[in-house]
């Protein structure tokens, strides 16, 4: 089984809302990652964990906050957005992360936010 | 630092003609080359990668690449497109020093009856 799954599938949000991302795997992977992809761009890292534990943030702004409950689960809490944070959310999970580059990194379907 | 170009933004090519996607990676060390297929309102699908060893890398679908080390090239193909293989393609390339992983712009294709 390789498949990583994220809900919501949609999201609509206010600009004063609060919402959260789920994504959840059972490879038994203990990285796991989000991007943020706009239209027609490739996928921007936002947020890498290990071993249940925040190992990169790439300096992606407070109102977007990561957690990682178990080894499987996998929460983007949002507060406050801006309509230019509309976007499709992916989550990603790998075997291990920083060890060696050579692991894939399997992809959720995403999750497409829009912020009115 | 590494970074990825994809030369060609968009290819439209006829059902069952051959496709060539090109990728180009900068790197001061080692890499790991991957090929990643996305389907309209889909996430990323792994197509193949190479790690080390022959440079002809067979993937899912029919398609292959062909890493090369001295032109700093990882060459997506396929010899006979279908309708449903048009996607968003994207090469991304991660160091022998992390799983982070640095994506190109991303070629479309699009398979035309």
């Amino acid at each position: 089984d390789t498949e990583v799954t994220q809900t919501p599938k949609h999201l609509v949000m206010g600009m004063t809302n609060k919402k959260s991302l789920k994504c959840e795997q059972h490879m038994g992977h203990r990285a796991m990652y989000w991007y943020k992809q706009k239209a027609k761009k490739p996928p921007e890292l936002m947020f890498v964990y290990s071993y249940e534990k925040l190992s990169i943030n790439e300096s992606v702004p407070s109102r977007f906050s990561p957690e990682c409950p178990n080894s499987s689960l996998l929460n983007l809490h949002l507060h406050a957005l801006q309509p230019e944070d509309s976007a499709l959310y992916l989550c990603a999970s790998s075997q291990e992360v920083l060890a060696r580059g050579t692991d894939t990194q399997y992809f959720g379907p995403g999750t497409r936010l829009t912020v009115l | 630092a590494q970074s990825v170009t994809q030369l060609d933004s968009q290819v439209p090519v006829f059902e069952e003609a051959p496709v060539e996607l090109r990728c180009n990676y900068s790197s001061s060390v080692s890499v790991y080359l991957f090929w990643y297929v996305q389907y309209p309102n889909q996430g990323l699908q792994l197509l193949l990668k190479y790690l080390s060893g022959s440079t002809l890398v067979k993937g899912i679908n029919g398609f292959e690449a062909e890493f090369n080390k001295s032109q700093t090239s990882f060459h997506l193909r396929k010899p006979s497109v279908h309708i449903s293989d048009t996607a968003e393609y994207f090469c991304a390339v991660s160091g022998a020093a992390g799983n982070k992983l640095t994506f190109g712009g991303g070629t479309r294709v699009l398979v035309k009856p």
